[in-house]
């Protein structure tokens, strides 16, 4: 059964550095999605991304934030400048379509700010 | 604005016992709700959605509109039911993303 795939499942990183987390959605599927879960607390929409663009965002997704689909494949999450508080799990999704159809996750990339 | 309570953190039942996993919403619209299970050092995992209407592990859940509920229940838990649940909400209105409750953490004990 095909997976969403996400590298790399931890990543330490130091304060003010960019960090890159990536993602292979389903191959057949057009809608993806970044949610992130800091440690004790709920699962949070971070943002969703159609047609090469982005659909919604969160409050949480500010100007640090970005995503890309630079290929065919690969649907990443870039953090400019990390703060302590994004550290995390990070989750990516993928959905055939939207309108509540079940989205797919892979399996988390944990992410430590030092 | 979209919400889903969990009230209840940790269920711990016996093997062989009926377990029901309670989920609340709050949504201006029509909502498609969802059970997520997360087994240990697993990623999380479509359980059931409400729009099916079936039967997964031998888990149901019914959708009632008139109580925003959709209460996740198993009438014998098994061991291997040891996962970390979470009640999910999506929907036009919503974006079509998805919104979580806290999770409640099922321990079945032998």
């Amino acid at each position: 059964e095909p997976e969403v795939t996400q590298t790399p499942s931890h990543q330490v990183t130091q304060m003010g550095q960019e960090v890159i987390l990536r993602c292979v959605p389903i191959s057949n599927h057009l809608y993806f999605y970044w949610y992130r879960q800091i440690l004790g607390q709920k699962v949070e929409f971070l943002v969703s991304f159609y047609n090469n663009e982005i659909s919604e965002k969160s409050e949480i997704f500010d100007d640090q934030f970005s995503v890309e689909r630079p290929d065919g494949s690969n649907f990443t999450l870039k953090i400019r400048s990390t703060k302590l508080e994004d550290s995390a799990m990070y989750f990516c999704a993928s959905g055939r379509k939207g309108d509540g159809q079940p989205q797919h996750f892979g399996d988390g990339t944990r992410l430590s700010i030092l | 604005a979209q919400r889903v309570t969990q009230p209840e953190k940790l269920l711990s039942v016996f093997k062989g016992a009926p377990v029901e996993l309670k989920c609340n919403y709050s949504y201006s619209g029509s909502p498609e709700l969802f059970w997520y299970v997360q087994y240990s050092r697993q990623r999380l995992q479509l359980l059931l959605r409400h729009i099916s209407r079936e039967s997964i592990k031998g888990f149901t859940a019914d959708l009632n509109k008139g109580e925003t509920s959709f209460h996740l229940k198993k009438p014998f838990a098994q061991e291997e039911d040891s996962a970390m649940y979470y009640c999910a909400l999506s929907g036009r209105a919503a974006g079509n993303k998805l919104t979580f409750g806290g999770g409640t953490r099922v321990l079945v004990k032998p």
